[in-house]
């Protein structure tokens, strides 16, 4: 079946624009994550959906980042007023149900942000 | 929360050497340890995992321990491939199937031919 979608790929913005970055997960996934990865770093997390519970947004690195996520289907990623350090490529990551225990998380390909 | 600091940061090895690569943790409730390699350009993808109630877990050419008490894991790979050059990342959370996985800096694999 399909893997984890994501789009757009590649995004270009002016600085103080708004971006949305857009998510669609293994379909019966119940699970979501998104991280910042930037250039030669590490994956930085920033939100965890977990079907219907309040998501932990724990890694929103201000308010300009907000995320939502419609049920157990697709997640949008919101940048606001976007800064030249929120250049990075930002992968979304889905996971099966929680009662199974395996814990792969799937990842996207990507949406590479750049902001100018 | 949780830290995961990760060693070396780039690591060069020849073909059909073996690679250490460790991972410590802060967290002493993390229990789910997984690694995951991600190629020049490509999602990262996972490898191999282990969970808190074992110390050492194989597939092949890779391996993984874990040392709860000191909180460190390594990952192993024997007789090295130049296909096994990428990026290779640990993690740890608190659960296999909850919960977010905090993620080391990454390691860059570099085999030659």
């Amino acid at each position: 079946g399909a893997g984890v979608s994501q789009s757009p790929s590649n995004k270009v913005t002016e600085k103080g624009k708004d971006v949305e970055l857009r998510c669609d997960p293994i379909s019966g996934h119940t699970a979501l994550y998104w991280y910042r990865q930037r250039l030669g770093q590490g994956l930085e997390f920033l939100i965890y959906f977990q079907g219907n519970s309040a998501p932990d947004k724990s890694g929103l690195p201000s308010d300009r980042f907000s995320a939502e996520r419609t049920g157990e289907s697709v997640s949008t990623l919101t940048i606001q007023r976007t800064q030249q350090e929120d250049s990075a490529v930002y992968l979304c990551a889905s996971r099966p149900d929680r009662a199974n225990f395996a814990g792969e998380l799937f990842f996207g390909e990507g949406s590479r942000l750049t902001v100018l | 929360g949780e830290n995961v600091e990760q060693h070396p940061s780039t690591l060069s090895v020849q073909e059909g050497d073996s690679a250490v690569i460790k991972c410590t943790y802060s967290d002493s409730a993390s229990n789910y340890f997984p690694w995951y390699k991600q190629e020049l350009g490509k999602r990262p993808q996972l490898i191999i995992d282990i969970r808190s109630n074992v110390g050492e877990k194989k597939d092949q050419r890779i391996a993984v321990t874990l040392n709860k008490t000191a909180k460190h894991f390594s990952l192993h790979i024997t007789e090295t491939q130049p296909e096994d050059s990428a990026v290779y990342f640990c993690a740890a959370s608190i659960s296999a199937n909850a919960g977010k996985s905090t993620f080391g800096d990454g390691t860059t694999l570099t085999v030659k031919p």
